[in-house]
């Protein structure tokens, strides 16, 4: 059974930086693209980061591009989510999600860590 | 930048019938170099992570009941959920892929529940 976990949600201030960390188990991920996807509290979905399955090309949604950096260590296993001069409007469940890398969609889902800006 | 239109905002079907949700993306999803829509379709229940249901607009994803249903093509699509049950009621994202930049983006979700 596939498993994404992320971990290193938490309450930061505005302006401050959170790392976002997503491992890997039980699939090979050096195979696997990974996104990531949040949720702010009662809304919708919205796409993130992507990383290609080698690290060779990052994308960004504006929302976040300068401000968030996407990387991975697959001798590690793990995919990381670098979140820098957060605002408020960031406070949101994120979560990570492979990609195998042909049908354009997230494939699975890890269970999802919680960021919340406040001061 | 593609925008999706998800139609109903939420809907409430008995148990044991039909519920369709729409979506309508701004550009086409068709790709000519392999003539597939780069549509999906996402379930999400409460306190849970969303679940791949649907990719290329109709390809159901292993392990999915075969209640569950997506077709269209270019612009309009729709998630066709037979027979309802209990266990479907979620919210339901459509998401569109755009390969040249790479760009993801997901429909507002219909919220479905039992009538």
């Amino acid at each position: 059974q596939v498993q994404l976990v992320e971990s290193g949600g938490g309450v930061v201030q505005p302006g401050g930086s959170l790392r976002l960390s997503c491992a890997a188990s039980d699939f090979t991920f050096s195979h696997y693209g990974i996104h990531w996807v949040r949720q702010a509290p009662g809304k919708g979905l919205e796409w993130l980061a992507f990383i290609r399955f080698d690290g060779s090309k990052e994308f960004y949604a504006d929302s976040v591009k300068g401000r968030f950096t996407i990387s991975r260590d697959n001798s590690r296993n793990t995919a990381f989510l670098q979140m820098n001069s957060l605002r408020t409007e960031d406070t949101a469940i994120y979560y990570c999600a492979g990609y195998g890398g042909h049908t354009g969609a997230f494939d699975f889902w890890g269970q999802g860590t919680m960021v919340t800006v406040s001061s | 930048d593609i925008v999706m239109t998800q139609s109903p905002d939420s809907l409430a079907v008995s148990l044991g019938e039909r519920a369709t949700i729409n979506c309508k993306s701004s550009q086409s999803l068709l790709y000519r170099s392999d003539n597939k829509n780069y549509l999906a379709w996402y379930q999400q229940k409460p306190g849970q992570p969303p679940k791949l249901l649907i990719y290329w607009a109709s390809t159901r994803q292993s392990g999915v009941p075969d209640r569950f249903t997506g077709s269209g093509s270019g612009t309009d699509f729709t998630l066709t959920i037979s027979r309802l049950q209990a266990e479907d009621v979620a919210v339901y994202y459509c998401q569109q892929y755009h390969n040249s930049p790479p760009m993801y983006t997901l429909g507002q979700g219909t919220k479905l529940e039992i009538k």
